[in-house]
């Protein structure tokens, strides 16, 4: 598809298990980020990798929370032992260019921990 | 201290009037970037207008415009003839410029447009 895709899009897990949220960006858009937004806030920045390099992960709440981009298209957030404070929206965005190109984002992933 | 302040949870607009979306920054960069995004009930973030600090002139795109107060470190959004559609939430963000590092964006809390016919 043109733009971003994430799946899945709604996710329920019971607290202590583990979630996988895969985000597939814009074809050619070598930055990706992760955000998560959590009921009636802004979305808050959790990782940015420039092609398959994580260059900042300092929004990254707790060792729990782990993402990946292996081979600079594809990105992967892992959630371990879930808690019920991670239940949000987990939102993906791509841009073509790092600091000043547009971010293009997905519908993201709402997480239900029970 | 918050970077991005939105002062207004909810806004009511009656269709085909104009509106303006408060939005307050916190910077101490002289490099930055204001962005305007629309989030509608299906959740997808659509980005509407940027600006950068350094842009002279006030960003337009179609019905949607930027009054950016440098001094005041004010980004409003203003829509013009508003259309039933523009009901959603509506976030202000910015992009901090840091020498050899790539930013990212912060968020506003966001305000709620409701558009009545």
């Amino acid at each position: 598809g043109a733009g971003v895709s994430q799946s899945p899009r709604y996710k329920v897990a019971k607290r202590g298990q583990d979630v996988a949220l895969r985000c597939d960006p814009i074809s050619g858009h070598v930055s990706l980020f992760w955000y998560q937004q959590a009921l009636g806030q802004g979305p808050e920045f959790l990782t940015y990798f420039q092609n398959e390099a994580q260059l900042d992960k300092s929004g990254l709440p707790s060792d729990r929370f782990f993402a990946e981009r292996p081979e600079g298209s594809v990105s992967t957030l892992k959630i371990q032992r879930t808690q019920q404070e991670d239940s949000a929206v987990y939102l993906c965005a791509s841009s073509f260019r790092g600091l000043t190109g547009e971010l293009f984002f997905g519908e993201g992933s709402r997480l239900t921990v029970l | 201290a918050q970077k991005i302040t939105q002062t207004q949870p909810g806004m009511f607009v009656q269709e085909k009037e104009a509106v303006t979306l408060d939005c307050t920054y916190d910077t101490s960069d002289q490099s930055y970037g204001l962005f305007w995004y629309k989030q509608p009930s299906s959740g997808e973030m659509i980005f509407l207008i940027y600006q950068g600090s350094y842009d002279e002139q006030n960003a337009t795109e179609g019905r949607y415009s930027l009054n950016f107060q440098k001094a005041r470190k004010s980004a409003n959004l203003v829509i013009s003839a508003s259309q039933l559609g523009d009901s959603a939430m509506y976030f202000c963000a910015m992009r901090e410029g840091r020498r050899g590092s790539q930013g990212n964006l912060i968020f506003g809390k966001g305000t709620k447009l409701s558009v009545k016919p």
